[in-house]
């Protein structure tokens, strides 16, 4: 069964710690995304990952970070420099402009 | 830098009215335009998408949405909506920078009333 998955599905943290969410996709895509979604603010890019070992700074990627290690795996951290970082965050692949395929995504909310 | 706007931030209608949601766009370039739905619960998933030609798309479920180059926009409409298409619907345009990277219009919310 094809798709992507992010765990978990809520994520609460206490304020100062850093979290990972995780992301990943068995459709053999190259481009991975990350976006925050907010009430009335639609979806904005954090990261993304056009290939292995390699990524890019989205529109908000200030208290984020990511690494791309393997091709299905496309975690993101939630660093404790980020000043909002209760959100609903998706993660997204694709493999050309054609069609970005969304995960379930993780909502976190900071304590 | 390109952007998306979609205008109405929440609709309300009846079953069986008629749907049509706005979405601009800036950018003086080629563009390719999608719209996204989100169900309650649900994945964001593709509803339709325009790359080229026949500027009137049709999607999945009776929507359809109409190119306009000349007024920037890419209307989504329905002509009878249903309870069930109580959503999110979110514009989005790429504008082959290489990267796939998509920018989204702020999403508007249809409430559809029994």
């Amino acid at each position: 069964d094809g798709g992507i998955t992010q765990s978990p599905k809520y994520l609460f943290r206490k304020e100062g710690q850093n979290v990972t969410l995780s992301c990943e996709q068995n459709l053999n895509h190259d481009a991975m995304y990350w976006y925050r979604q907010d009430p009335g603010q639609g979806l904005r890019l954090i990261y993304y990952s056009q290939i292995v070992n390699d990524f890019q700074k989205g529109d908000i990627a200030e208290g984020y970070s990511v690494s791309r290690e393997k091709k299905e795996s496309f975690p993101l951290t939630v660093t404790s420099a980020q000043k909002n970082p209760t959100a609903f965050y998706l993660c997204a692949s694709s493999t050309s402009p054609d069609t970005q395929y969304f995960g379930p995504g993780t909502r976190l909310t900071v304590l | 830098a390109q952007s998306v706007s979609q205008h109405n931030h929440h609709v309300i209608l009846s079953e069986a009215a008629s749907l049509e949601l706005g979405c601009n766009y800036s950018y003086g370039g080629t563009v390719n335009l999608f719209w996204y739905v989100q169900y309650p619960g649900q994945h964001l998933q593709l509803l339709l998408k325009y790359f080229s030609g026949d500027p009137l798309v049709k999607g999945i479920k009776g929507f359809e949405a109409e190119f306009i180059k000349s007024k920037f926009s890419f209307n989504l409409r329905k002509p009878s909506v249903q309870w069930s298409d109580t959503a999110e619907y979110f514009c989005a345009l790429y504008s082959g920078a290489g990267s796939y990277q998509l920018t989204f219009g702020k999403g508007t919310k249809l409430s559809v009333i029994p």
